[in-house]
């Protein structure tokens, strides 16, 4: 099966701009998280989705992220202005509902100069 | 809250000796495990995962963990590794009847396999 696709691998912008990343899950997975992997941590869930559904965001700095989720299938995390401290990989995560244990895309790296 | 303590930020070791890559967590709560591995650019790929029943784990690439209730901790192991092994691997705890995808990962641990 076709895995997670994630778009783009990697990005550079300035602080105070705005970037957006994109998920592709896997065909018939319900449940979509989005992870931020800041170097020398491990990730962190920032959103999680049923569906098209938000089911956790307790983690997502609202005042610069949002996310959506399109039909219930892709999905795009944006961040609105950037920050430094937003340098990180973001990887997308997908899941059939109630399984334990994800598959992850490749991920998105940021860095913001 | 659950939190999650990987002992060793990196572990050095030859190619064909054995290897154990430790994992302490903390949870008021019943807990399922995971460890993932992490290869340089690449997303995280599922080893093995504890979810009940049996305490000894099998996973992919010949790596197995042992869930240790009363020492809480979920380490993995391999009896001969490979330099193909090298790369960063993650342990994560998550809670029955909390939120399903909230996994709290550890810090990692960096393997490096040298011949």
């Amino acid at each position: 099966e076709a895995g997670v696709a994630q778009s783009p691998r990697y990005k550079i912008i300035e602080k105070r701009q705005s970037v957006a990343f994109w998920c592709n899950p896997i065909s018939g997975h319900a449940t979509l998280y989005w992870y931020q992997q800041i170097l020398g941590q491990g990730p962190k869930l920032l959103i999680q989705f049923q569906n098209n559904g938000v089911v956790d965001d307790s983690q997502l700095p609202k005042d610069r992220f949002s996310a959506e989720r399109l039909k219930g299938v892709d999905s795009t995390l944006k961040i609105q202005p950037a920050k430094l401290e937003d340098s990180a990989v973001y990887l997308c995560a997908s899941s059939l509902p109630k399984a334990y244990g994800y598959t992850f895309g490749s991920g998105t790296r940021l860095t913001v100069v | 809250a659950q939190s999650v303590t990987q002992l060793d930020s990196q572990v050095p070791v030859f190619e064909e000796a054995p290897v154990e890559l430790r994992c302490n967590y903390s949870s008021s709560v019943s807990v399922y495990l995971f460890w993932y591995v992490q290869y340089p650019n690449q997303g995280l790929q599922l080893l093995l995962k504890y979810l009940s029943g049996s305490t000894l784990v099998k996973g992919i690439n010949g790596f197995e963990a042992e869930f240790n209730k009363s020492q809480t901790s979920f380490h993995l192991r391999k009896p001969s590794v490979h330099i193909s092994d090298t790369a960063e691997y993650f342990c994560a705890v998550g809670s029955y009847g909390g939120s399903q995808g909230n996994l709290i990962f550890g810090k990692g641990t960096k393997l490096s396999v040298k011949p």
